[in-house]
Order: structure tokens, then C-alpha cells, then sequence
């Protein structure tokens, strides 16, 4: 069974520029969830969606996030426009239905913005 | 609201050597505790949870008890190998895995 898959694996923008990132979950996780860790901090949620749904967007930083998932599978994390503070790495993670069912995590995207 | 603090590597120990990193947590109510593990170039891996006070979680050769009287969950191994070399994560969350929340990461170098 494939895991979660993030793309891309590393991306290089200037300030000012939009960057999507983007998470295929693991096949029948309804549960699809952001975090971001940056420059060696903790890692922070940014949003969590139930299908195509936000269940909670609490952690985003600002409106020039922007996350979506259309149609319940994967889902798009557009950062439009980039800011240097938003230089970091941004994990997605997925899980079924359940409240102790197992959090899945991505190998990350690691973004830089220069 | 809910936070986690671990010990700032790196921690440098040679093979074989017991391992020690340090968690506390601030949380209302009964949080589950988690410890996940970053091997170079992969994703975070779920070690080892507790759900309840005095809870043991264990995984290969890890162990982790939580301990509700001094709000902490340290991860303790008896032998570290070099392939044990990683970033790991404590975290909590207030129910099961929804929601996590991380500490900063101690980054864990085993030499031979």
C-alpha cells in the first residue's frame, strides 16, 4: 500500500512568487491533515480536512494560505504571495475514520523562499 | 492550551550507550502521548504512544511511560544503534492523533 506522497519534495522561490504544494494521502483516509516546521522549531498544525471538508483551519498562519481539497483525495497548499518567514518544511499527514486511528505522515516539502 | 518540550540536541552518544531524551507536557485534561522518529530523507514515523497515565509504550527497544505526576514521557533506549541516527519528535494530542502537537525535535547522532 502506497504511504503519503507530498510534491514537490523540495522547492527554491523568490519572494513575491505563489508555490502549490501538493499531498496524495493514503487511499480511504478521510482525514487529511497540514503541518509546518520552521528553521528546526517545533512542527505546528496549520489545518485538518474530514473528505473535501476543513474541519479546523486554526494554525494557518494568513489569508495567503490557501488549502483545498477538491473531490475528498488529495489536497493543494497554495502559499500566494511568498514571504521569507514562510521558508520551511510542510508535512502532510492522513488517517481514518476513528479517534485513535494512526496519524500517517509525508516525507515533507521542504520549501525555501529566497 | 496544550505544549510539548523536549530536551535540544544534538545528542552525540556512541554505540551501545543508553539513550535518554526528556518530554514534558502541558495539557488540560488527559492528553495521549506520542513519540515519532525522522530517518534522513523520510517522512516522521510513529515509535511508540501511551494513551493513559502509566501507559508504557514500547518499539524497537524503545520505551516511553507516561507519567502523569511530572507531566513527562522520556524516551529511553538501553542500547543505542547507529542506525538509531534521526530527528525524533515527541508530541500530544487531546484525543488520539487529531490535532498533533510537537516539540522541536532532538536531532540523535550514534557514532560506531
Amino acid at each position: 500500500e502506497a504511504g503519503v506522497t507530498q510534491f514537490p519534495s523540495h522547492s527554491v522561490i523568490e519572494k513575491g512568487q505563489t508555490v502549490t504544494l501538493r499531498c496524495d494521502p493514503i487511499s480511504g483516509h478521510d482525514n487529511l491533515y497540514w503541518y509546518r516546521r520552521v528553521m528546526g522549531k517545533e512542527i505546528k498544525f496549520l489545518l485538518h480536512f474530514v473528505k473535501e471538508s476543513k474541519q479546523d483551519e486554526s494554525g494557518m498562519p494568513n489569508n495567503r494560505f490557501l488549502a483545498e481539497r477538491t473531490g475528498g483525495t488529495y489536497s493543494t497548499l497554495k502559499v500566494q504571495p511568498a514571504e521569507l518567514e514562510d521558508s520551511g518544511v510542510y508535512f502532510c499527514a492522513s488517517r481514518t475514520q476513528g479517534a485513535n486511528t494512526e496519524a500517517f505522515f509525508g516525507q515533507g516539502t521542504r520549501l525555501t523562499v529566497v | 492550551g496544550n505544549s510539548v518540550t523536549q530536551m535540544e540536541g544534538p545528542v552525540t552518544l556512541s554505540e551501545e550507550a543508553f539513550l535518554t531524551i526528556n518530554c514534558t507536557y502541558t495539557a488540560t485534561g488527559y492528553p495521549s502521548l506520542f513519540w515519532y522518529v525522522q530517518y534522513p530523507g523520510e517522512g516522521l514515523q510513529l515509535l511508540l504512544k501511551a494513551t493513559k497515565a502509566d501507559d508504557k509504550g514500547s518499539n524497537k527497544g524503545f520505551e516511553a511511560t507516561y507519567r502523569k505526576e511530572t507531566t513527562s514521557f522520556h524516551l529511553e533506549k538501553g542500547s543505542v544503534q547507529v542506525s538509531d541516527s534521526a530527528v525524533y519528535f515527541c508530541g500530544s494530542s487531546p484525543r488520539g492523533f487529531q490535532k498533533l502537537v510537537f516539540g522541536t525535535g532532538t536531532r540523535l547522532l550514534v557514532s560506531p
